[in-house]
């Protein structure tokens, strides 16, 4: 079983619609929640980072983490095609010794928001 | 631009070659990650640097190893290469050492072994 799972999709909506995406995990040790956001034959970039249970909004962004749950999501309000990406959710611990900087992925959801 | 460079930006090979990729980390950051993304396993992290010290290591095969020099530039040098290393591989840098530091992704080096 891989510490963080991410149902890969592919998710496709229509614009404007509002789009959830999820990570749960199984490592208790992980403290540190981000979302990055992935284009097409780009680098992923860090688009959410959250540390404690509850949410964080960010425009049209919300990221949601309830630690007791182990369960993580990305809410995207009005979406629009320009948010057609790939969407990974990543996670960290202070644990340090032979983890300090490490990030575990999830697999990833290919989104694609239609015109 | 997230200010991490990467060369080359593509690479095709054959099996049992060797060869060397290259990051640069944007300017001020100590410390520099490699990760690997493949259809099956994702994005994975295989290695990571701080101020020309190994700090973090992932499943990272025996056949790789990586450094990082005293101008904090990283190169990660795969060996006896096999068809299933074909992968994206990603630098990433941050300022510090711990994962809550933001790490900027390079475009990656795309990697073919035929």
């Amino acid at each position: 079983q891989k510490e963080v799972e991410q149902d890969p999709g592919p998710l496709s909506v229509p614009e404007g619609a509002i789009v959830s995406l999820n990570c749960t995990y199984s490592n208790s040790a992980f403290q540190y929640f981000m979302w990055y956001r992935q284009y097409s034959r780009k680098g992923p970039e860090l688009l959410m980072y959250t540390y404690s249970s509850g949410n964080k909004e960010d425009g049209r962004f919300t990221a949601q983490v309830d630690k007791s749950s182990k369960y993580i999501s990305l809410f995207i309000r009005d979406s629009q095609p320009s948010d057609s990406a790939t969407y990974l959710c990543a996670m960290g611990n202070n644990a340090g010794g032979t983890s300090y900087g490490k990030l575990t992925f999830g697999q990833g959801t290919i989104l694609t928001v239609h015109p | 631009d997230s200010g991490v460079t990467q060369t080359p930006k593509h690479l095709i090979t054959a099996t049992g070659q060797r060869v060397t990729l290259r990051c640069s980390p944007r300017s001020g950051d100590l410390s520099v990650y490699w990760y690997q993304q493949s259809l099956d396993q994702g994005l994975q992290f295989l290695i990571q640097y701080y101020n020309g010290e190994e700090r973090a290591k992932g499943n990272i095969l025996e056949r790789f190893s990586a450094q990082q020099f005293p101008d904090l530039h990283s190169e990660l040098n795969l060996s006896s290469l096999e068809l299933g290393d074909s992968a994206l591989y990603f630098c990433a840098s941050s300022v510090g050492l711990s994962s809550q530091e933001t790490q900027y992704f390079g475009p990656g080096t795309r990697l073919l072994v035929l």
